[in-house]
């Protein structure tokens, strides 16, 4: 059973708001990862980090932001969002060492934007 | 752009049926990953391949590293209604690498 929790699980929203999706792992895991994920599609990496402090982009060019300030804490933010930003948000995390591959995922956030 | 081909992309299957799905690439991986994602939830690692033409097995599943380290194969014997869901593979390149993952195989079962 993975320890990682992502809310709001759904959320609603207007165009122009400011939205703070969260992500909490209590593994310890140093690497943590958001994919975008449209229906039916793969997963998109848009941002990752090797631990406190870290920020990394990734394959997929995002408009939002990250910070990590604690190793158990990975918030995504996105400063106004926009209807092309509807998508489901997922969290992740990864073991150190040679283990680093295997990446435990948070249950999504379904992002909406009117 | 899209660097892993997975097929089928789709299969409808009446329980108690095999399974068989891969995952194909232009390029080399030194890890493959297979992982399962429930509706409205997070992918799950089922298995995950670290040699050439290892084969690994999971309970009902069953997975292979290609020998050209360009593809995977993943098969499920019989069916049953959980197995429901959508399958990805992933590959990994270098030791610390990000992994790619393909679109996702989703898998309906008929009771």
């Amino acid at each position: 059973e993975a320890d990682i929790y992502q809310t709001p699980r759904y959320l609603v929203i207007g165009t122009g708001k400011k939205i703070t999706l969260e992500c909490s792992q209590t593994m310890g895991h140093d690497k943590m990862y958001w994919y975008q994920q449209d229906p039916g599609m793969e997963l998109h990496l848009i941002h990752y980090s090797y631990g406190v402090n870290s920020t990394e982009k990734g394959d997929l060019s995002s408009e939002s932001t990250v910070s990590r300030i604690r190793t158990e804490h990975f918030p995504l933010t996105l400063e106004s969002a926009r209807p092309s930003h509807t998508s489901q948000y997922l969290c992740a995390s990864s073991p150190p060492g040679t283990e680093n591959e295997k990446l435990f995922f948070g249950s999504g956030t379904q992002l909406s934007v009117l | 752009g899209q660097q892993l081909n997975q097929s089928p992309q789709s299969m409808f299957i009446q329980e108690g049926e095999d399974v068989s799905m891969n995952c194909t690439s232009s390029s080399i991986f030194n890890t493959w990953l297979w992982y399962k994602q429930d509706p409205g939830e997070g992918p799950v690692l089922l298995i995950a391949l670290y040699k050439a033409g290892e084969l690994t097995s999971n309970g009902r599943l069953t997975a292979q590293f290609g020998i050209t380290r360009k593809d995977s194969f993943l098969n499920i014997s019989a069916s049953i209604p959980s197995d429901v869901g959508i399958y990805f593979c992933a590959g990994q390149r270098g030791s610390q690498g990000n992994l790619i993952f393909g679109k996702g195989t989703k898998l309906s079962v008929k009771p």
